[in-house]
């Protein structure tokens, strides 16, 4: 299994709510990653996991919280979020972070819109 | 901090025809490089990756990158366009900081194939 799933696909979502996205692989890396990509831009890191815990944070806001349950899952909490969050939401994982061949594999997104 | 700069947002091929799409590098050492590819509404897939192995990397889907240090460029390249290579391109590049890495992804190159 050479793939990183991503549930939902589309998500809609109020300013007041809060949802869920996951990410998941079967691959046994032990990194995993978390991107933001606006229209017609480059992804942006916002998260990277290893060994289930957090070594990278890009000063993203606190109305994402991601958590990883185990080596496998990686789910981003989202809360209060504001209309320019709307983005497509990227999961990557890899074998492990300080590899110097490593490569990233990434899943298929999750489109969020906020009204 | 090391980065990529990518030549022209959009390029436009006829089929058949050679496909240059430009990537230079800002690296005080050994980069390690990677070319994305993005079909619409899709998650980034790997083409091929610069590891110091070889100098000319080949790739899937018949594209190939040469580095080279003298330029400080890594450009991908395809001797002949097919309909199905349209799609958005990211160079990217891999900073280590400790135990950490992420990639840095240049601003993307959509290629566009016409008959």
């Amino acid at each position: 299994d050479t793939e990183v799933t991503q549930t939902p696909k589309h998500l809609v979502m109020g300013m007041t709510n809060k949802k869920s996205l996951k990410c998941e692989q079967h691959m046994g890396h032990r990194a995993m990653y978390w991107y933001k990509q606006k229209a017609k831009k480059p992804p942006e890191l916002m998260f990277v996991y290893s060994y289930e815990k957090l070594s990278i944070n890009e000063s993203v806001p606190s109305r994402f919280s991601p958590e990883c349950p185990n080596s496998s899952l990686l789910n981003l909490h989202l809360h209060a979020l504001q209309p320019e969050d709307s983005a497509l939401y990227l999961c990557a994982s890899s074998q492990r972070e300080s590899s110097s061949y490593n490569e990233q594999f990434f899943g298929p997104g999750t489109r969020l819109t906020v009204l | 901090a090391q980065s990529v700069t990518q030549l022209g947002s959009h390029v436009s091929v006829s089929e058949g025809a050679l496909v240059l799409l430009r990537c230079n590098y800002s690296s005080s050492v050994p980069p390690y490089l990677f070319w994305y590819v993005q079909y619409p509404n899709q998650g980034l897939q790997l083409l091929l990756k610069y590891t110091s192995a070889a100098t000319l990397v080949k790739g899937i889907n018949g594209f190939e990158a040469e580095f080279k240090k003298s330029e400080t460029s890594f450009h991908l390249t395809k001797p002949s366009a097919h309909m199905s290579d349209a799609a958005e391109y990211f160079c990217a590049v891999r900073t280590d900081t400790g135990t950490a890495s992420k990639l840095t992804f240049g601003t993307g190159t959509r290629l566009q194939v016409t008959l």
